[in-house]
């Protein structure tokens, strides 16, 4: 099982920016996937989590990041996304993504996002 | 949301020491509780689900328990790879959340 997220990098604050996260060794379809971050030096956060199909791809987020991250998934390539929209300063962080259920089971090794001026 | 706090935040410990780490629920979340570990500088592990059920590949050193509101980490005999940070994570309802981390020190 791997997944490998990318997309990070320097943003300005009001901006956006997308990650994704590409898996190999597993039938995506069959699991759910979650977002989660870590700002520099703090704890582990959950954003965002996206059902499979047969759940009608439905979506969870936390109320700071509701209204601004959109999570997606596209079962045919087995890569998830997380489209990130009015990017803060306090957006800061490393973003992992990884299999969802309940748990989180297997985690990327993550891409860095810093959102500053 | 359901908080989730830890305790204590550091542990200092010697390697073969046993050593527990408690999590506490701010409500009822029965046993849909997970442990992960997480080394400086690399993503988090998963080490237990459902509050007491081994991930598969984990060393049996680490044993989880509780339901409800209280559960608790236990590593048997510690080795120079478990110096690390633990969190638990509660997953009976949305928002998701995580305690705040421990973190395991050499004494």
């Amino acid at each position: 099982v791997q997944l490998v997220e990318s997309g990070g990098g320097l943003v300005q604050p009001g901006r956006s920016l997308r990650l994704s996260c590409t898996t190999s060794g597993i039938n995506f379809r069959d699991y759910g996937m979650c977002w989660v971050r870590q700002a520099p030096g703090k704890g582990l956060e959950w954003i965002s989590f996206i059902r499979r199909k047969d759940f009608a791809e439905t979506t969870e987020s936390a109320a700071s990041v509701k209204g601004r991250f959109t999570i997606s998934r596209d079962d045919s390539r087995g890569i998830a996304y997380l489209q990130m929209n009015s990017l803060k300063t306090d957006d800061t962080a490393m973003y992992y993504c990884s299999t969802c259920s309940g748990s989180f089971d297997s985690w990327g090794q993550g891409t860095l996002v810093t959102v500053s001026s | 949301d359901i908080q989730m706090t830890q305790s204590p935040s550091t542990l200092s410990a010697s390697v073969g020491d046993r050593v527990t780490i408690t999590c506490r629920a701010s409500q009822s979340i029965s046993s849909w509780l997970a442990w992960y570990q997480q080394r400086p500088g690399k993503a988090p592990k998963l080490l237990i689900y459902k509050a007491s059920t081994l991930e598969s590949g984990v060393p049996s050193r680490f044993s989880g328990s509780g339901s409800g509101t209280e559960f608790t980490l236990t590593i048997s005999s510690l080795q120079p790879d478990d110096f690390a940070t633990y969190y638990c994570q509660q997953y009976h309802s949305f928002s998701y959340t995580f305690g705040q981390g421990t973190k395991l020190e050499i004494k």
